[in-house]
């Protein structure tokens, strides 16, 4: 258990439609970074929070935004799905700044019909 | 782009035996990280390298940071059926250190 934790586990839901996706870091993370990860594609970066503060981006649609809390935990929402937005979804915290020694949750896969 | 390469893509071993696999780079890596990742879960850090010529061993996972800072190198010894899984090497970004750049992942596949 890396002490990551998101929810929902699973996710079905129609074209069109807008989700979101949450997770909290482990305790005394400052950093959350959220991943796609698609069958053919790999791990993907999308973007980064430290401390409540957008850092980085990676090549994340202008559907998806994300934020980060006072408390910490991040939501990722992606709007106007489509079928290719399927996929496994993964929030990463460290404690720092820098992307070293990230630590990965369970993942959200997110099927959209 | 992933500017990082994983070999091979996959194997088959056999249980027991000693598996090696490699992770090179056109730029330069302050850090490289190996990662597991098994079915439908999320990757798991194994190693953490921080200086070039570094080894280190977690159980029977050893790595090595190569000197020339662009390849790294993941040995597992004495292979047993929960070894299957994809091996991810990773590390920060050369442009952009806030993210860590990911190889294609090395898949193991175990005959018992």
């Amino acid at each position: 258990d890396s002490g990551v934790t998101q929810t929902p586990k699973h996710l079905i839901t129609a074209t069109g439609q807008r989700v979101t996706l949450r997770c909290s870091p482990r305790s005394g993370d400052l950093s959350v970074y959220w991943y796609q990860q698609s069958l053919d594609q790999g791990l993907q970066f999308l973007i980064q929070y430290y401390n409540g503060e957008e850092r980085a981006k990676g090549n994340i649609l202008e559907r998806f935004s994300a934020q980060q809390f006072p408390d910490l935990h991040s939501e990722l929402n992606l709007s106007s799905l489509e079928l290719g937005d399927s996929a496994l979804y993964f929030c990463a915290s460290s404690i720092r700044l820098a992307g070293n020694e990230q630590f990965f949750g369970p993942g959200t896969r997110l099927t959209v019909l | 782009g992933q500017q990082l390469n994983q070999s091979p893509q996959s194997m088959f071993i056999q249980e027991g035996e000693d598996v090696s696999m490699n992770c090179t780079s056109s730029s330069i890596f302050n850090t490289w990280l190996w990662y597991k990742q098994d079915p439908g879960e999320g990757p798991v850090l194994l190693i953490a390298l921080y200086k070039a010529g570094e080894l280190t061993s977690n159980g029977r996972l050893t790595a090595q940071f190569g000197i020339t800072r662009k390849d790294s190198f993941l040995n597992i010894s004495a292979s047993i059926p929960s070894d299957v899984g994809i091996y991810f090497c990773a590390g920060p970004d050369p442009v952009n250190d806030y993210k860590l750049s990911f190889g294609a992942g090395t898949t193991v596949t175990v005959r018992a």
